[in-house]
Order: C-alpha cells, then structure tokens, then sequence
C-alpha cells in the first residue's frame, strides 16, 4: 500500500504571495491532518479534515486554510505569505477514529523570502 | 508551562547504552503517541498508548496515566536509533500536542 504523498517537496515563494500544498493519503484512510514544524515552535497542529469536513482547528490565523475532496486527498494554502510561515508542513492521515496511528507524509518545505 | 514537556532534549549516547527519554503532560489525554523523526524531516509512528507498556523489537513504551508521564526506552542503542524523538499527546478535540523532541546521536 503507498504511503501519504506530499507535493511539492520544496517551494520557495515570496512575501504577500498564496501557497497550496497537496496530500494524498493512504487508501482507505479518511482523515487527514495538517501539522507546521519550526525551529522555534515545533511541531503545532493546523487543522484536520475527515470526511470533506474540517473536524478540528488549531490555533493559527485565517490565512491558513485547507479542504478534502471527496477522495480524501487534501490541499492547504496559505495567503498572504509571512517570512514566519517558512517552515516544514507535514500532513497525516489515518482511518479516523479518535487515537487512530496516523501516518505522516515526508513533509514539504516552504521557504518565504 | 508547555503542555508536553520533554526531557532531556539532547542525549547523546555510546552504542549499546540503555537509552530513557521521558514525557510528562498536563492535559487530560485520548492516547499518547512516540514518534521518530529523522534528518529530512519523515515521521514514523512509534507507539500509541493509552495505557500501561508496549514492546517492539529493541523499543519500550510506559505511561503512568495517574502521573501523567511516559517514557521511551531504547535497549542496546545502534547509531541507527539517531533521531529525534517527539512525545504527543491525543487531546481532547482529536488534534496532537506535541513535545519540543529530545534529539539522540548514538555513538558508535
């Protein structure tokens, strides 16, 4: 069975552009979650999509935002590019069950000049 | 306060050494999961507890859900096991809460 796909791997963009950012998860899962991983902050958790609807939400600003399509893969963007959006943007899907394992994506890595 | 405080958050061990990497919360918790993270950024999902011990191969995972506290132990560490290692906890609205990581290099 193929893993969680992320697409791009890399981008580089500059401030005030939008960014999307693609997932495809495993088949048969129907969740996906978005994480952003920093230097400085770590790991934190974006949001969650399960079944075409954003199940859960962490605490980032408007800017930041995703949908799933009804194959379960889903996209993230970001408007408004900030220098402090550079950073590692992960994604995970699992089956969707509250406490599921989930399987992370290799990550793509935005870079904002 | 951080939610998932880890520690130590570097380690660095000789090969073959008994390795523990420790995770204590404050939040209440649907489970407890161990990752593992290596350079270029893949996560592995280690573990997922929610209660008492789960083996596999040369890794342990404990919680103690009275105290709020796990720990990651590795016997007979391999420069392999380099990684970074990340503690999250299941909160209650089904997002992950993570820990800084503890960052292992294994000496050979």
């Amino acid at each position: 069975k193929a893993g969680v796909t992320q697409t791009p791997r890399y981008l580089i963009k500059t401030r005030g552009q939008q960014v999307t950012l693609s997932c495809s998860p495993i088949s048969g899962h129907r969740s996906v979650s978005w994480y952003q991983q920093t230097p400085g902050q770590g790991l934190q958790f974006l949001f969650e999509y399960f079944s075409e609807t954003q199940r859960n939400k962490g605490n980032f600003p408007g800017r930041f935002s995703g949908r799933q399509f009804s194959n379960s893969r889903s996209e993230m963007n970001v408007s408004t590019l900030e220098l402090g959006d550079s950073a590692l943007y992960l994604c995970a899907s699992c089956h969707g069950g509250r406490g599921d394992t989930q399987y992370f994506g290799p990550g793509t890595r935005l870079t904002v000049l | 306060k951080n939610e998932v405080e880890q520690s130590p958050q570097n380690l660095t061990a000789q090969e073959g050494e008994f390795i523990t990497i420790n995770c204590s919360y404050s939040v209440g918790i649907s489970a407890l999961h161990w990752l593992q993270q290596h350079p270029g950024g893949g996560i592995v999902s280690l573990f997922m507890l929610s209660s008492g011990k789960k083996k596999h191969g040369r890794l342990i995972a404990t919680i103690n859900i009275q105290e709020k506290h796990s720990s990651l132990h590795i016997t007979a560490s391999h420069p392999r096991d380099s990684a970074v290692y990340i503690c999250a906890v299941g909160g209650s609205q089904g997002n992950l809460i993570f820990g800084k990581g503890t960052k292992l290099s294994v000496k050979p």
